[in-house]
């Protein structure tokens, strides 16, 4: 088991609402990337935060968005949500400069 | 635009057999190819790992072998277990970003 942590594990939502996922990343990481990961897929890369800044940013429109704290832990922000957003939206810590990504378990999230 | 295409889609062996997992890349400022495991609900799990410069490496039952001037990597599973039934990804990293292929679901078969 990692030490990246996710949380809500499930959510339900509605069309046009927003949500919020968090993730703590593991002890010592300070890299923080987010991937969306639609069933029978293999995850998209959405966004990497270091240093509280967005480092790279994946094929998203801007109503996805993301928040890193001083302590490395992170949000994604997910605005006027539409059904194709229902997916398990993933978090992975890494230190700057190492390839090694670790992941949490993940957030489900469906959208009706 | 699907930076590493993985093959095949699904595989069935019978415990003991070697699946053979194949990736094809085409970005040749990847520097880092990575394979993750990932059973249902759960987050992907790092498994093994090749730098380009490596032909191939070994890592318990699991094993990578890279052709540089083919832009080819694969993975083999030696004498698979019923427990090695998942879903796995090959990937790339370059960019900050990891971009994965579209995974293999395989099932060992007791």
């Amino acid at each position: 088991e990692t030490g990246v942590t996710q949380s809500p594990t499930h959510l339900i939502k509605t069309r046009g609402q927003q949500v919020t996922l968090r993730c703590s990343s593991q002890s010592g990481h300070n890299t923080v990337s987010w991937y969306q990961q639609a069933l029978g897929q293999g995850p998209q890369f959405i966004f990497q935060y270091y240093r509280e800044e967005e480092n790279g940013r994946g094929n998203f429109p801007p109503r996805f968005s993301g928040l890193q704290f001083p302590n490395y832990s992170s949000e994604l922000n997910v605005n006027a949500l539409e059904l194709d957003d229902s997916a398990l939206y993933l978090c992975a810590s890494s230190l700057a400069g190492a390839v090694e990504a670790f992941f949490g378990q993940g957030t489900r999230l469906t959208v009706v | 635009q699907q930076q590493v295409k993985q093959s095949p889609q699904s595989l069935i062996v019978q415990k003991g057999g070697i699946p053979i997992i194949n990736c094809a890349y085409e970005n040749t400022a990847f520097d880092y190819f990575p394979w993750y495991q990932q059973f249902p609900g759960k987050g992907p799990a790092l498994l093994i790992a090749i730098r380009p410069d490596v032909s191939e490496k070994k890592e318990g039952r699991f094993t990578i072998s890279f052709n540089k001037s083919a832009k080819q990597f694969s993975l083999h599973i030696m004498d698979s277990q019923p427990g090695d039934s998942a879903t796995y990804f090959c990937a790339a990293t370059g960019a900050n970003n990891l971009f994965f292929g579209t995974g293999t679901r395989l099932t060992v078969i007791p």
